[in-house]
């Protein structure tokens, strides 16, 4: 594995359906983010994660929960998913979670749900 | 919250045509400003950022400009090539809560005519 990426590339869910999108990065980066893009409206941070164990709520988190076991890996839930989580869905991780570090995404996921 | 806003939403220039995206910020807190250029159905990518301690900064035909007092940057690609086209978003970066909060324009798809 070489930087961050993205497990599925795409999926198509029936609402109701709960489904987990996985990141995993090797950088050894502390700093963890999800981020949902939608036409118009720019990338949106869902949930972040500063350091390994620890869980943060970003701007539209609600409707997904995540979990930050260990450094590398920080997968994002959808317990129920409905219509409105139709969206690209980015990973991005980051040296440091003080502010002026560069974040890097993963490939996204593509995600629709019918 | 940061509020980030972004001209123009689209951009059409000639190839060799110098291209130019402005955005505004509203919290003067922020301190790292990051650009991004996202092709289609890729992942967004970091071209150039500025940290608030410079005013400005150039990679090769890329430079970014920050006026702090007026809480406005813009980026600037000059002799502009087609593999140029893409989305470019720029954001706001501050350390807000105990994590990173990256504030990101809406994009400007950029189109550049061969």
């Amino acid at each position: 594995i070489a930087g961050i990426t993205q497990a599925p590339t795409s999926q198509i869910l029936a609402a109701g359906r709960r489904m987990t999108l996985r990141c995993t990065q090797d950088m050894r980066h502390n700093a963890m983010y999800w981020y949902r893009q939608d036409l118009g409206l720019g990338l949106r941070l869902i949930h972040y994660s500063n350091t390994a164990g620890t869980t943060g709520k970003g701007e539209v988190p609600d409707g997904y929960s995540v979990s930050r076991a260990n450094t590398d890996d920080f997968p994002l839930t959808l317990a129920s998913a409905v219509p409105s989580q139709t969206s690209v869905y980015f990973c991005a991780s980051s040296d440091s979670p003080l502010g002026t570090d560069t974040q890097y995404f993963g490939p996204g996921t593509r995600l629709t749900v019918l | 919250g940061e509020n980030v806003e972004q001209h123009p939403s689209t951009l059409s220039v000639q190839e060799g045509d110098s291209a130019v995206i402005k955005c505004t910020y509203s919290d003067s807190a922020s301190n790292y400003f990051p650009w991004y250029k996202q092709e289609l159905g890729k992942r967004p990518q970091l071209i150039i950022d500025i940290r608030s301690n410079v005013g400005e900064k150039k990679d090769q035909r890329i430079a970014v400009t920050l006026n702090k007092t007026a809480k406005h940057f813009s980026l600037h690609i000059t002799e502009t090539q087609p593999e140029d086209s893409a989305v470019y978003f720029c954001a706001a970066s501050i350390r807000s809560g105990g994590y990173q909060k990256v504030t990101f324009g809406t994009g400007t798809k950029l189109q550049v005519i061969p």
